[in-house]
């Protein structure tokens, strides 16, 4: 159980234009689902908190206009880049939360390589 | 605010070694603390996960240790595999959220 999916698994996209990834539970429900960021070398960067129903939180420096979020099902979460430059080209990978025995758990997606030109 | 922090970044064994991950962390306030596996250009895959309240976690050949009043978590792997290169990440969990360290990446040769 606990299996996120990512779609799509890699994306090429112009500059300037807008991509949407989404991210789902496949077998549970996810009040809360989490947007990372992951550059070459790099670990994962917490871009944002998203929270079905409500308008996500983002993290500092994270530019909420750019990366548009949206939760609208307990099983959904999406991610826009609007205008995407060269520079958005990363990995980004999106976890749900659930609660288990003793704590919550973050079950993590396969991610997707957005690669801006 | 939590800092976690990873040691060696890059790390190169023959086959058949055993050897030590190290994470630290400067906040001890913690709810769990995560080992994960990444393979070039992939997501997580989740190694062992250990509770605030336990000291260690064990699965195959894989050996995770949590000191929280000291900051400190240990992955052990015994008799490592050429399967085994890959880059470890450690994450500390605060009320759902996940501070991930840069990572160790491994390369185990044959």
């Amino acid at each position: 159980g606990a299996v996120v999916s990512q779609h799509p698994s890699w994306v090429i996209c112009k500059s300037g234009t807008s991509v949407k990834i989404e991210c789902r539970s496949l077998d549970f429900q996810a009040t809360t689902m989490f947007w990372y960021r992951q550059f070459p070398k790099q670990s994962l960067m917490l871009m944002a908190t998203s929270n079905e129903g409500s308008k996500a939180t983002y993290e500092q420096g994270v530019e909420k206009d750019k990366f548009l979020i949206n939760h609208a099902s307990l099983t959904l979460s999406t991610l826009t880049v609007t205008s995407a430059h060269p520079e958005d080209s990363s990995f980004y990978i999106c976890s749900a939360m659930a609660y288990r025995t003793y704590s919550y758990e973050q079950y993590f997606g396969p991610g997707t390589r957005l690669t801006v030109t | 605010k939590q800092e976690v922090t990873q040691i060696p970044a890059a790390l190169s064994v023959p086959e058949g070694e055993n050897l030590v991950l190290n994470c630290s962390f400067t906040d001890s306030a913690i709810y769990n603390l995560q080992w994960f596996r990444q393979d070039p250009g992939k997501g997580l895959t989740s190694l062992l996960l250990i509770q605030s309240s336990q000291r260690e976690q064990t699965s195959g050949r894989l050996n995770a240790s949590l000191d929280k009043s000291s900051g400190r978590s240990t992955l052990y792997i015994a008799a490592s595999q050429p399967g085994d290169s890959a880059t470890y990440l450690c994450a500390v969990g605060s009320q759902g959220n996940l501070i991930f360290g840069k990572g160790t990446k491994l390369s185990v040769k044959p």
